[in-house]
């Protein structure tokens, strides 16, 4: 069974700082997806990645097949970030349905 | 460009109703569909998903149902609502192999 797991649960930060998400899964992947959940409930893919490094604004991602484990970075953060961040991937290694984690609520303060 | 629409927006039902959520996916054909729920202070979960016309597995036993009547309709139903449905529902779509992309969803509430 593949298990996600993310860290921090909550996190709370200044503007301006230098944010990281962790998430580590079980088994072997072929990609790991990283999406936010505004307030309102709305989803939106942030990156899908099978090998080190995205980037994409202020939003770096990466990942480590070998140790199981990627990253989500958010550098100069900014209030417009606060959101959940949910890492998933794709139950044993397929392409479709996702297992997702239990998010990190980031609320960013001015 | 490609775009999803999920409607209602929001819906208060009784236990023991009927339940008819709408899923529709503009601006591409042959998607993968699939229906989550994200239950209050719980992650996602995986409802259903669907390769095809007709075509639904389903992830987790429960008193819902999906179809899909058209290619790019995913429908999410229930004949009697029970208080734990109670959640906010998320239809997406993908392409095998590729991310995916999420409806606004339904935020619903049985009471």
């Amino acid at each position: 069974k593949n298990e996600v797991e993310q860290s921090p649960q909550n996190l709370t930060a200044q503007e301006g700082e230098f944010i990281t998400i962790n998430c580590s899964y079980s088994v072997g992947i072929s990609a790991l997806h990283w999406l936010q959940q505004h307030p309102g409930g709305g989803i939106v893919s942030l990156f899908m990645l099978s090998s080190g490094k995205k980037k994409h604004g202020r939003l770096i991602a990466t990942i480590n097949i070998q140790e199981k484990h990627s990253s989500l970075h958010i550098t100069a953060s900014h209030p417009r970030d606060s959101a959940v961040y949910i890492c998933a991937v794709p139950p044993g290694g397929s392409q479709g349905n996702l297992i997702f984690g239990k998010g990190t609520k980031l609320s960013v303060k001015p | 460009s490609q775009t999803i629409h999920q409607w209602p927006a929001t819906l208060v039902q009784p236990v023991g109703s009927p339940l008819s959520l709408e899923c529709t996916v503009e601006g591409t054909s042959n998607p993968n569909l699939y229906w989550y729920r994200q239950a209050a202070g719980r992650g996602l979960q995986l409802l259903f998903y669907s390769i095809g016309i007709d075509q639904i597995s389903s992830e987790v036993p429960q008193n819902l149902s999906a179809s899909r009547p058209q290619d790019r309709q995913f429908i999410l139903s229930s004949k009697k609502l029970l208080l734990s449905d109670s959640g906010f529902y998320l239809c997406a779509w993908s392409h095998s192999g590729y991310e995916q992309f999420f409806g606004p969803g339904t935020r619903l509430t049985v009471l």
